[in-house]
């Protein structure tokens, strides 16, 4: 099992609806958590960090974190085209004694007008 | 100025040649981390280093090293190149005590032939 998992996609979404993307984790001891947007030929940002049980939004953002289930997702409200992009997920790993964030392959969403 | 430079930005070399790609930011930050990025596989970690007498390999480290220069340096050496190490590649920073708030640079894109 990887570490971190995530749908590949292309996830399809029109203009003005919910894009929901979902990740889960293997290391139950994970206490952090990130999602970063990633444009085509460019580097990852990051955009959201979650770190308790429940939801966190910041604008049309909200991550959603269930530790019990090792799942931690993304919702994307009001979709816009400027959304397309792949999003990493990506978890702290504590192996060696040092914290270093490994990341899921990344969903690709596309919305369309 | 980018916060955290990679040369050069693209580079196709020869199969066997050695070859070096750079790293350097202004972030102050003294966590570096080299990754790679292959379609459909995310970011995988080669290297990263926690200070400049800190060296640690990642989880694809063969084919392999690197050299943290000064605290705002850390570069990548591909020994022999080999085609299956045609990718992308980022550096990335973070600071101790950051909660994964990870800097990327702009990338390398890599070809061996």
């Amino acid at each position: 099992q990887k570490e971190v998992e995530q749908n590949s996609g292309p996830l399809s979404v029109p203009e003005g609806a919910i894009a929901s993307l979902n990740c889960t984790y293997s290391d139950r001891v994970s206490q952090s958590f990130f999602w970063y947007r990633q444009y085509s030929g460019k580097s990852p940002e990051l955009i959201m960090s979650i770190y308790s049980n429940g939801d966190k939004e910041d604008g049309r953002f909200t991550a959603q974190l269930n530790k019990a289930s090792q799942y931690v997702s993304l919702l994307i409200r009001d979709s816009q085209p400027s959304d397309s992009a792949t999003y990493l997920c990506a978890v702290p790993n504590f192996s060696g004694g040092y914290n270093k964030l490994i990341f899921g392959a990344g969903t690709r969403l596309a919305v369309h007008p | 100025d980018a916060d955290v430079t990679q040369t050069p930005r693209n580079r196709i070399t020869k199969t066997g040649k050695r070859i070096m790609l750079e790293c350097s930011q202004t972030k102050g930050h003294d966590r570096m981390y080299w990754y790679r990025q292959d379609p459909g596989l995310g970011l995988r970690l080669i290297y990263y280093s926690f200070d400049v007498k800190d060296i640690n390999k990642g989880e694809i480290s063969d084919g392999y090293s690197v050299s943290r220069q000064a605290q705002a340096k850390f570069s990548l050496s591909l020994e022999s190149a080999i085609p299956n190490q045609t990718a992308l590649y980022f550096c990335a920073t973070s600071r101790t005590g950051d909660d994964g708030g990870y800097t990327f640079g702009s990338g390398t894109r890599l070809t061996v032939v």
